[in-house]
């Protein structure tokens, strides 16, 4: 099993529409989570943290964590084309280390 | 403020040789961690530092891989007697702290031959 799991996709969904982003972790000591996105030949950059259970909103953007269910999740409200993009979950297993997950393609059509 | 810098921006190489892969974080901070992306894949963690120290070397691939970091700012990776599976994006980020939020550099590019 990998520390840190993600549906590859791509995941597609019409411009407008609710994307929703899925990630479990194995560790559950772990104590921090971060979801990226990924442009193809670019690096990755942060979208959200989030720290405590429950959801956390910036602007279209809402993380959720479930540490009882060793889950996180980003929801993207009103997606656009230019949402399209591989979505990086990562998570802190032990001190010294940090895992990324595969990520996932989101696919926005027009 | 500069972000994080890497080079080269791209290295081809030939099978066998040494490289060396240079990031510069952003200034004052303490963390910066190196990681290894292959074609089409997700990122593997290779190694931490907290200041100058690398607690836990165990994410490096094989003992021909090694990295650095002097006076709490510049590190570099190097990679002896490349393989040609070595090939990949290498990306460095760096946080304020450890646990913080990454912040990436634009990666090198190595390709061996």
């Amino acid at each position: 099993q990998k520390e840190v799991e993600q549906n590859s996709g791509p995941l597609s969904v019409p411009e407008g529409a609710i994307a929703s982003l899925n990630c479990t972790y194995s560790d559950r000591g772990s104590q921090s989570f971060f979801w990226y996105r990924q442009y193809s030949g670019k690096s990755p950059e942060l979208i959200m943290s989030i720290y405590s259970n429950g959801d956390k909103e910036d602007g279209r953007f809402t993380a959720q964590l479930n540490k009882a269910s060793q889950y996180v999740s980003l929801l993207i409200r009103d997606s656009q084309p230019s949402d399209s993009a591989t979505y990086l979950c990562a998570v802190n297993i032990e001190f010294n280390k940090f895992y990324f997950g595969s990520g996932t393609k989101l696919n926005v059509k027009p | 403020g500069a972000g994080v810098s890497q080079s080269p921006s791209n290295k081809v190489t030939e099978k066998g040789k040494d490289v060396e892969l240079r990031c510069d974080p952003i200034s004052g901070h303490t963390a910066l961690y190196w990681y290894r992306q292959s074609l089409g894949q997700g990122l593997e963690f290779l190694i931490y530092f907290q200041g100058n120290s690398a607690p836990d070397k165990s994410g490096l691939p094989s003992d021909r891989f090694s990295a650095e970091r002097t006076g709490g700012s510049v590190s570099t990776l190097t990679i002896q007697r490349t393989q040609q599976e070595d090939s990949a994006v290498y990306l460095c980020a760096s946080s304020s702290n450890w646990g913080e939020t990454q912040y990436f550099g634009p990666g090198t590019r190595l390709l061996v031959l």
